[in-house]
């Protein structure tokens, strides 16, 4: 079965530092992938997806994600955080190309410190 | 126009009560989803129209009952809810139920189930 998982629970970071969100997903052909953001008491907000081609996809908010196949990865990244990035983020797998459904990982907090 | 609507944003209902979830989109969107989702956790997908028709059910209790009177509107009625189901009910939209489309979410309604 598709799963998707985020092992880090729980991020900090410092204002102005380099950030990584790991994302790992199981899945028998090629993936659609996603990683969608929330802010507290907001709905969910899409920064980037991939579904084939160039394996490093640039998205809103100047975040950028890289897809491995040989490592089953789908990680975001941003070269430098801003305050206002503090969220929870998602990522997630679309099993198949005509339903709609999304698949999410358990989400990863990232705080932000200044 | 890129919103998803939903209200009320709050709800409070005990478990005899009959109560509404609306959601409205005027983005021309062909497909929408109810999303529930729980404190630190990912939305689960729990149903999906396409053109007006219920295209996927996730095996969601009776007591919750999906309409889709027109394109525009998604309801969630819900009839004898249990304390458990006290969550937020995320609605989202795309242009079409291809997975490729982006999904539009709403700012959901929270609901509490005395």
């Amino acid at each position: 079965a598709q799963s998707v998982t985020q092992p880090d629970i729980h991020i900090t970071v410092s204002e102005g530092a380099s950030l990584e969100l790991r994302c790992n997903y199981s899945y028998g052909a090629t993936p659609y992938l996603f990683w969608y953001v929330q802010s507290p008491g907001q709905g969910l907000q899409l920064l980037l997806k991939y579904f084939s081609g160039d394996t490093l996809v640039q998205g809103i908010k100047g975040f950028e994600a890289e897809f491995k196949r040989s490592q089953s990865s789908f990680n975001l990244r941003k070269p430098s955080v801003h305050w206002s990035d503090a969220a929870e983020y998602f990522c997630a797998v679309a099993p198949s190309s005509n339903t709609g459904k999304l698949i999410f990982g358990q989400g990863t907090t990232l705080q932000v410190k200044p | 126009d890129t919103e998803v609507t939903q209200t009320p944003k709050h709800l409070v209902m005990g478990m005899t009560n009959k109560k509404s979830l609306k959601c409205e989109q005027h983005m021309g969107h062909r497909a929408m989803y109810w999303y529930k989702q729980k404190a630190k956790k990912p939305p689960e997908l729990m149903f999906v129209y396409s053109y007006e028709k219920l295209s996927i059910n996730e095996s969601v209790p009776s007591r919750f009952s999906p309409e889709c009177p027109n394109s525009s509107l998604l309801n969630l009625h819900l009839h004898a809810l249990q304390p458990e189901d006290s969550a937020l009910y995320l609605c989202a939209s795309s242009q079409e139920r291809e997975s490729l489309n982006e999904q539009f979410f709403g700012p959901g309604t929270r609901l509490t189930v005395l």
